[in-house]
């Protein structure tokens, strides 16, 4: 198995709403990463995991909460979303975190958020 | 801080023809590592072609080069013989040596005229 999987494709909710969103790798990466990216915009990191540890927040406003179960699996969970949060959520993933060789990273498909 | 400036927002090439996409960073780091990442409409960013900093030759993937140029911290893409999938935004990418994210252009929307 050599991608990412994210779920879902598409969300649509409102500024009061709680959703979470998925993302699975079975490559064994230990790195997973929350990125948001807007239209004709390059992604802006927003989380990343290493061995299931927060170790990177790029000042991501905390009604975005990540979490990490396991080494396969990384959640973001919503809530009191604004309409400027609306955008592509891309999750990626790379073998190794910390000091190692290259890794490039592993992209999801995305989920389409948009905050009514 | 690192930076990574793709000064071409949007580019057009022929079928069949060659097109060079520009790609300069800005770093004090010796070892990095530097992608190019391709978007399609589709959506999911797919990696194009990697070069490691410490390494003097130009990567190469079928239709896909770069020219590294790391004292002109330039990493330019050309690719040859375009074929209408390629049309896309393509984003160059940059990460330090051991660096946990990384940080990419603005990106450049490449157009392919049949």
């Amino acid at each position: 198995d050599t991608e990412v999987t994210q779920t879902p494709k598409h969300l649509v909710m409102g500024m009061t709403n709680k959703k979470s969103l998925k993302c699975e790798q079975h490559m064994g990466h230990r790195a997973m990463y929350w990125y948001k990216q807007k239209a004709k915009k390059p992604p802006e990191l927003m989380f990343v995991y290493s061995y299931e540890k927060l170790s990177i927040n790029e000042s991501v406003p905390s009604r975005f909460s990540p979490e990490c179960p396991n080494s396969s699996l990384l959640n973001l969970h919503l809530h009191a979303l604004q309409p400027e949060d609306s955008a592509l959520y891309l999750c990626a993933s790379s073998p190794r975190g910390g000091r190692t060789s290259y890794n490039e990273q592993f992209f999801g498909p995305g989920t389409r958020l948009t905050v009514l | 801080a690192q930076t990574v400036t793709q000064s071409q927002p949007e580019m057009s090439v022929q079928e069949a023809e060659t097109v060079t996409l520009s790609c300069t960073y800005d770093t004090s780091e010796s070892d990095y590592y530097l992608f190019w990442y391709k978007q399609p409409p589709s959506r999911q960013m797919i990696l194009v072609i990697r070069q490691e900093a410490y390494k003097q030759q130009n990567a190469t993937e079928n239709r896909f080069s770069v020219n590294f140029q790391k004292a002109a911290k330039s990493f330019s893409l050309k690719i040859s013989d375009s074929q209408l999938g390629d049309a896309a935004m393509y984003f160059c990418a940059y990460r330090t040596e051991g660096g946990n994210d990384m940080r990419f252009g603005a990106g450049t929307r490449l157009t392919v005229k049949p």
